[in-house]
């Protein structure tokens, strides 16, 4: 089973904090995803990664960065985390024989306060 | 870039009924196209998908849809039950182009007894 795991499932950040979220994948996936999930919005992709160290802009990429160091991991990084950004943030991945069967980990829900 | 719209943001059907939601999609280009079923609290699950050089793919009791001239894309769930209730979310591609999934903003089913 192909296992896309988030590190922290609940953050409470305040206002300006740097802010980190962490995703691991153990299938050998090229690819990996971070998208935000609000109501009546859908999942908005906001950055992308197909290789190590390569990363492309998803749709909604301001106030965000992101780090691909090793293949099975990618990092979301908020400089400066501001109100707008409470959302749930879901990582995914997949393979490049199958890049768009995406599978996710389960989530990590941000609130700034 | 891409834009997916979806319809309707919500459905209730009786059981046994059937279901249809549906998909715009404004990049001629895209040539892939999965939809995603997500459970209340858990993680989005690819549940079928469609390639373009494919009109209509059937599993089961759900079928999607393909009109590449129309670009819209639907997805049918026959004989409904309770545990068909979810969100589901249609999405578009072209693979081979960074393999970015752009996603719709997701149709609330419901299956009521």
């Amino acid at each position: 089973d192909v296992k896309v795991t988030q590190s922290s499932r609940y953050l409470v950040k305040r206002t300006g904090e740097k802010v980190f979220l962490e995703c691991v994948q153990d299938m050998d996936h090229e690819n990996m995803f971070w998208y935000r999930q609000d109501p009546g919005l859908g999942l908005r992709l906001i950055y992308f990664s197909y290789d190590v160290k390569m990363k492309e802009k998803g749709d909604i990429p301001e106030g965000y960065s992101v780090s691909r160091e090793k293949k099975e991991r990618f990092s979301l990084i908020l400089e400066s985390a501001s109100t707008n950004q409470t959302s749930m943030y879901l990582c995914a991945s997949s393979p490049n024989n199958r890049p768009g069967e995406l599978f996710f980990g389960e989530g990590s829900r941000l609130t700034v306060l | 870039g891409e834009n997916v719209e979806q319809h309707p943001s919500t459905l209730s059907v009786q059981e046994g009924d059937s279901a249809v939601i549906k998909c715009t999609y404004s990049d001629s280009a895209s040539n892939y196209f999965p939809w995603y079923k997500q459970e209340l609290g858990k993680r989005p699950q690819l549940i079928i998908d469609i390639r373009s050089n494919v009109g209509e793919k059937k599993d089961q009791r759900i079928a999607v849809t393909l009109n590449k001239t129309a670009k819209h894309f639907s997805l049918h769930i026959t004989e409904t039950q309770p545990e068909d209730s979810a969100v589901y979310f249609c999405a578009a591609a072209l693979t081979g182009g960074g393999n970015k999934l752009t996603f719709g903003t997701g149709t609330q089913l419901k299956v009521e007894l």
